[in-house]
């Protein structure tokens, strides 16, 4: 069973544009990650943010973790081509037992 | 080696064979998952070792799933009496402290006729 829901299931964009994912969640948890994944490859780790933090940068990715709404944000400014995936948020509960996935967004980055 | 790895990368077996996909991790690494991911979907847990111990097995869709890791390193994923539904691409992670970020490999592609 999937913990998250990302939102939205698609998203089309110009290159230089911004993009925004959010994902919700249902339980509690100890942090929440945001993976990348091309077509027809593995997941890259993108960015996690735990519990106690609300907001998080790294390069052009920006999430926010709001645990009250149990929701978090993926932002990638100015984006690219080659930032064409999709993008799952993921969490850890407080039992630390194992990493749940959403069901992704397909973003797409027309050049 | 630098990554996850691994083989096969494609696998297509008959309906009724038995199957099994082996998972190389990064060296060191004391974590190891196994993930289902169908086509369009997330990714779904299937089980977890730490070290040789299998401490989550509860994704496991059914008896004719079997994962080991007997030397705490390599593991394998066995799908006995393969079912259409198992088609899916089997998903490896590792990592050092859990829990932190996953290390996936490329994904094992099955499909079953």
């Amino acid at each position: 069973s999937q913990q998250g829901e990302e939102d939205p299931q698609a998203l089309s964009i110009q290159e230089g544009e911004n993009a925004t994912m959010n994902c919700s969640y249902k339980t509690s948890i100890n942090n929440l990650q945001w993976y990348r994944q091309n077509s027809g490859r593995g997941l890259v780790h993108l960015i996690l943010i735990r519990s106690n933090e609300r907001e998080k940068h790294s390069g052009r990715l920006r999430v926010t973790l709001d645990t009250s709404k149990k929701s978090s944000s993926l932002l990638i400014t100015a984006s690219r081509a080659a930032d064409t995936a999709s993008y799952f948020c993921a969490t850890v509960g407080t039992s630390g037992s194992r990493l749940t996935f959403g069901e992704g967004t397909q973003l797409t980055v027309n050049p | 080696g630098a990554g996850v790895s691994q083989s096969p990368r494609y696998k297509v077996a008959k309906r009724g064979q038995d199957v099994a996909l082996r998972c190389d991790p990064i060296s060191g690494h004391v974590s190891l998952f196994w993930y289902q991911q169908a086509l369009g979907q997330g990714p779904e847990f299937l089980t977890y070792f730490q070290n040789e111990a299998q401490l989550d097995k509860s994704g496991l869709p059914s008896d004719r799933f079997f994962a080991e890791r007997p030397e705490g390193s390599v593991s394998t994923l066995k799908i006995q009496r393969t079912q259409q539904e198992d088609s899916a691409v089997y998903l490896c992670a590792s990592t050092l402290a859990w829990i932190g970020e996953l290390f996936f490999g490329e994904g094992s592609r099955l499909t079953v006729l």
